[in-house]
């Protein structure tokens, strides 16, 4: 099985809907990265979460670290189009944030 | 400020040549990475250099694969000879040390036919 389950790995919204990105690790956290990459391009930083629970919000993004689950969770409130790519959490499983372990990504679609 | 830049953005090589991949960094970045995602998989990481030491290249596939970075500034990754499931998007990544959040670039689509 995966280290870190991402779901759904695709999904379908009408602009103006909400929607959550769940990503889920089967070992205890030290970080957990969230990116957002476009078709030919980089993976975009979006933002990170560290032990402790955490949530933060950028835009109309928000993302937050469920420490006894070992679980974080992206939302977005009020999608748009701008929104549509492929969203990846990448895990860091010890301190340093040396290195990542990405889930397999989740396709998002906002239909206007 | 640049950001990471990778090159070539395509490469279609037949089986058993060798294919080199660049990467320049964001200057002053210490930290390079090289990631790689396999159609249908994760992206999966490769190694790690700070400056022109190698500090982690547990994720590279074979022997195979040659990564150098020359005097800490740019890197490259040899394949040599290509096999087919070394077809990907290979990805780098530069960062700041005692920093989070990677830049990455575009990625180098490998196609091994």
């Amino acid at each position: 099985s995966q280290e870190l389950e991402q779901s759904p790995q695709s999904l379908i919204v009408q602009e103006g809907k909400n929607l959550t990105i769940n990503c889920t690790s089967s070992k205890t956290l030290y970080g957990l990265y969230w990116y957002k990459q476009k078709y030919g391009e980089g993976l975009i930083f979006l933002m990170m979460l560290q032990k402790g629970g955490e949530e933060k919000s950028h835009e109309k993004i928000t993302a937050k670290l469920d420490e006894k689950k070992q679980q974080s969770s992206l939302h977005i409130t009020a999608s748009q189009p701008s929104h549509a790519g492929i969203y990846l959490c990448g895990a860091v499983y010890s301190g340093g944030y040396q290195k990542v372990t990405f889930g397999i990504g989740t396709k998002l679609q906002v239909i206007p | 400020e640049a950001g990471v830049t990778q090159f070539p953005s395509h490469s279609v090589i037949e089986k058993g040549q060798t294919v080199t991949l660049r990467c320049d960094p964001i200057s002053g970045h210490d930290n390079l990475y090289w990631y790689r995602r396999v159609m249908g998989k994760e992206i999966k990481f490769l190694l790690h250099f700070v400056k022109e030491s190698k500090q982690d290249e547990s994720g590279m596939p074979n022997n195979r694969f040659l990564a150098e970075r020359t005097g800490g500034t740019y890197s490259t990754l040899k394949v040599q000879p290509a096999e087919l499931e070394d077809s990907g998007v290979y990805f780098c990544a530069s960062s700041q040390q005692g920093t989070y959040g990677y830049t990455f670039g575009s990625g180098t689509r490998l196609t091994v036919v």
